[in-house]
């Protein structure tokens, strides 16, 4: 399968400052990219669709000037979350789309652990 | 729209233990089927998946067969290891969905020596 990259692993900020998240695809080019984020034992929530080149698609609730997504090549997608806020603290997880067998089958990056103070 | 119903957990087993974790689905269309595994303080894994009826995805000892009959797709394995401990997520993709995952709640599993 597809082997997908995150940076950092853990970061811890301020109140205020923003973050950012760097999802890389290893080993193939990913017109797609999708990021979830998780709570503490519970299951993946979608937060929005990258699309290489164009804007990306944000689930509802979601707010995109709070989660800034910049999906700029094949290999690279950016999550930044402005003016951070302990709320904010969570386990941000992206995966990439790939065709495996015909068959459309994600792959996932090892996540970030973002900590607001 | 779709959606994946797991087995609530958390599961408790002891060592060699036979595994069961339920999964069934709600979806238009032909959907593929994923167990997907996360260990702890970690992204997902691709455990196995299954694409059309009667398909059987298998890995490291794990199986799940694509029921549509009964819009199932449990998971088994015969002998579990401690090193089995994780969390395991059903998810489904396709039909009303597109490529996008639906997730099930995820099942703790703990496997005791």
């Amino acid at each position: 399968g597809a082997v997908v990259s995150q940076h950092p692993s853990r970061v811890i900020c301020k109140s205020g400052t923003s973050v950012k998240i760097e999802c890389r695809s290893l080993d193939f080019q990913a017109t797609t990219m999708f990021w979830y984020r998780q709570f503490p034992k519970q299951s993946l929530m979608l937060m929005a669709t990258s699309n290489e080149g164009s804007k990306a698609t944000y689930e509802q609730g979601v707010e995109k000037d709070k989660f800034l997504i910049n999906h700029a090549s094949l290999t690279l997608s950016t999550l930044t979350v402005t003016s951070a806020h302990p709320e904010d603290s969570s386990f941000y997880i992206c995966s990439t789309g790939s065709k495996s067998g015909g068959t459309d089958t994600q792959y996932f990056g090892p996540g970030t652990r973002l900590t607001v103070l | 729209g779709n959606s994946v119903t797991q087995m609530e957990g958390p599961v408790t087993l002891s060592e060699e233990a036979f595994l069961t974790i339920n999964c069934t689905y709600t979806a238009t269309g032909y959907p593929s089927l994923f167990w997907y595994v996360q260990y702890p303080g970690e992204g997902l894994q691709l455990l196995l998946k299954a694409t059309k009826a009667d398909d059987k995805g298998s890995n490291k000892g794990f199986e799940a067969t694509y029921r549509k009959e009964t819009t199932s797709f449990h998971l088994e394995k015969g002998s579990v290891q401690v090193s089995d401990s994780a969390v395991y997520f059903c998810a489904l993709s396709g039909g009303s969905s597109g490529s996008r995952l639906t997730f099930g709640e995820g099942t703790q599993l703990t496997v005791n020596p």
